[in-house]
Parts: structure tokens; C-alpha cells; sequence
């Protein structure tokens, strides 16, 4: 049972340029967030959906795009990198049982803008 | 703004127990949660807290009061693995959470 992967795990790039963060979730949970985590700073919300087709910006959605086609598939695209977005990319999921939605996330993606 | 507020880092010695705060905004939170997060590694989930009072789960407890805006996380018999972040996180009505940046606990054998 993998959970929820992402990858790369690790990713370089250049300014100006597309990426693709990946996160998949074998638990069919409704809700994914896109956090990035930042020394000095706490994990701060990029985008999150409810459910497929169904996504909402976060506290910093500039310069992020994401989709939902399927429940198990969350990309998060930086349509143009910047430096300022070097950092680390974590994926969680949830579902809201018993009054409780835990969020559950994966190993991360340590993305460097150069 | 909804600022969690903890320390940035605390020292403790092995077999000890030590206790992380966290602080926050009395409006807006209906939950409180914490997550411990190991260097390089995802975050893991510890405890939430709901209703005011302690939450006991082995060597780790957690205690919450909403009218102070006020919650910690007990861990008994220090162990070196324990070394590592813990995050205190407010759950907000639409299911966000807000995050503080962190307490590092550093064990000293």
C-alpha cells in the first residue's frame, strides 16, 4: 500500500522554466492539499481541492497552477520558476471521518530554481 | 491574522520530559493539531485536539484550551529519536490548516 507518493523527490531548474510536481494517493481520499515549507516559516497552504475538478487557492497560489482530473492525482505546475520559489513541496491528503480529517502527507519534493 | 505562535527551539536531556507550547488567536480555529517532522523528512500526524483538556497516547500527550488560545505537547521518557520538529496547527471551519513554523527539540544523551 503505497499511501501518497510524489516525485520527483528531487528536481533543479532554471528560472523561467515549466515544472511538474507529481502527487498520487491510493486511499481514494477527498481532499489534497500543495504545502511548501520554508526555513523560518510553517507549511503554507499553495492550493487545495475538495475534490476532483474541484481545486482553491491557498494562502500563496501566485505562480502555481493545479489540476484535479482524477480523485488519486493532485500535479502542482510552476508555469514560470523563479527563484523565490526554491523550497521544499509537500502533498497531503484527507478525508473527514468521525469529525476528524487528518491530513497525511508525502515525502516531499525539494525543488531548486537556479 | 491567524498566527500560531511556538518556540523555535528547545533543549532537553534523554529520560526527561519536556513540554512544547503553542499559542494562537482565540477566533477562527475549531481544532488543534500536532504533527512531528524528523530532518528531511514529511510531516507525521501526533494528536488533535477538539474539545479542552488532555489527550493522553503513550509517552505523548496533548492539551488544549480554547478560551486561552493555548495548547502543548508533553513527551515523557526522552528518547533520541525523539529528536526532531513538532508542528502545532490550527484547523480552520473549510478544513485549512494553519501552521506554526516549528519547534526544534533537541535530545541530549
Amino acid at each position: 500500500d503505497a499511501g501518497i507518493t510524489q516525485s520527483p523527490r528531487y528536481k533543479i531548474t532554471e528560472t523561467g522554466r515549466q515544472v511538474t510536481l507529481m502527487c498520487h494517493q491510493t486511499w481514494s481520499h477527498s481532499y489534497m492539499f500543495w504545502y511548501r515549507q520554508d526555513l523560518g516559516h510553517g507549511l503554507r497552504l499553495i492550493y487545495y481541492s475538495a475534490a476532483a475538478d474541484i481545486t482553491d487557492k491557498g494562502e500563496v497560489p501566485d505562480g502555481y497552477v493545479v489540476s484535479r482530473s482524477k480523485t488519486e492525482n493532485f500535479p502542482l505546475t510552476l508555469e514560470s520558476a523563479t527563484r523565490s520559489q526554491t523550497s521544499v513541496y509537500f502533498c497531503a491528503s484527507s478525508e473527514r471521518r468521525g469529525g476528524q480529517d487528518t491530513q497525511y502527507f508525502g515525502p516531499g519534493t525539494r525543488l531548486t530554481v537556479l | 491574522g491567524q498566527n500560531i505562535d511556538q518556540p523555535t527551539e528547545m533543549t532537553a536531556t534523554e529520560g526527561a520530559i519536556v513540554q512544547i507550547n503553542c499559542t494562537y488567536q482565540t477566533s477562527g480555529f475549531n481544532g488543534l493539531f500536532w504533527y512531528q517532522q524528523h530532518a528531511g523528512e514529511a510531516p507525521t500526524f501526533l494528536s488533535y485536539n477538539v474539545l479542552d483538556g488532555l489527550e493522553e497516547k503513550g509517552r505523548f500527550s496533548s492539551f488544549l484550551s480554547r478560551s486561552k488560545g493555548y495548547s502543548y505537547l508533553l513527551l515523557k521518557e526522552l528518547q533520541m529519536k525523539d529528536s526532531a520538529s513538532y508542528l502545532c496547527a490550527g484547523r480552520k471551519s473549510n478544513y485549512q490548516l494553519i501552521w506554526g513554523a516549528g519547534t526544534k527539540l533537541i535530545i541530549k544523551p
